[in-house]
């Protein structure tokens, strides 16, 4: 089945500065790459997603890469802010958006003062 | 808005009771998904249903099973309850197979003593 790995796991970055989380998948059959970000407490929210015929996505200060040939993925958060600290998972799926996902194990992002 | 909602934010259970977890979508979404979360192994999938009183399983489907009769609802049943369940327990659902983004209820945390 499908694998994916994530990293970093802690990521500490000073307010404003640019965050990076990296992804690498398995199954090349895989063509869905959402992004989550869980606050304490609550459940994981989607904040960007990427299908296999992009290469990347952008939704303001957030933005998403693919390289299919690699098999990796990356999220960018650019002009970080206190409010973006949080959990971020990336995920992978085959069937579309709406088949199961496969979730990396997650990436804690502080963002300090 | 869609709304996946959890009723049992908070349980504490004894070693052998058996457990069920509810969840509810309110979007006539045809998918359903049970996950597991746990620190530093990310959300891993127990059972999923495409459809009612269908269902499939996930990657770590051993000491629960789950019931479908209506298509909001989806119930995640642990027979006999055992200390490494104890873990957050999450609900999910999408429209359908085509696309659509997984939408995630906030959570139930188990603690099985």
């Amino acid at each position: 089945g499908e694998n994916v790995e994530q990293h970093p796991s802690t990521l500490s970055v000073q307010e404003g500065d640019s965050a990076v989380i990296k992804c690498t998948y398995s199954d090349s059959a895989s063509n869905y790459f959402p992004w989550y970000k869980q606050e304490l407490g609550k459940g994981p929210q989607l904040i960007i997603d990427i299908r296999s015929n992009v290469g990347e996505k952008k939704d303001q200060r957030i933005a998403v890469t693919l390289n299919k040939t690699a098999k990796h993925f990356s999220l960018h958060i650019t002009e970080t802010q206190p409010e973006d600290s949080a959990v971020y998972f990336c995920a992978a799926s085959k069937g579309g958006g709406g088949n199961k996902l496969t979730f990396g194990t997650g990436t804690q992002l502080k963002v300090e003062l | 808005d869609v709304k996946v909602t959890q009723s049992s934010r908070y349980l504490v259970k004894r070693t052998g009771e058996k457990v069920f977890l509810e969840c509810v979508q309110d979007m006539d979404h045809e998918n359903m998904f049970w996950y597991r979360q746990d620190p530093g192994l990310g959300l891993r999938l127990i059972y999923f249903s495409y459809d009612v009183k269908m269902k499939e399983k996930g990657d770590i489907p051993e000491g629960y099973s789950v019931s479908r009769e209506k298509k909001e609802r989806f119930s995640l049943i642990l027979e006999s309850a055992s200390t490494n369940q104890t873990s957050m327990y999450l609900c999910a659902s999408s429209r359908d197979n085509s696309g659509n983004t997984i939408y995630f209820g906030e959570g139930s945390w188990l603690t099985v003593v």
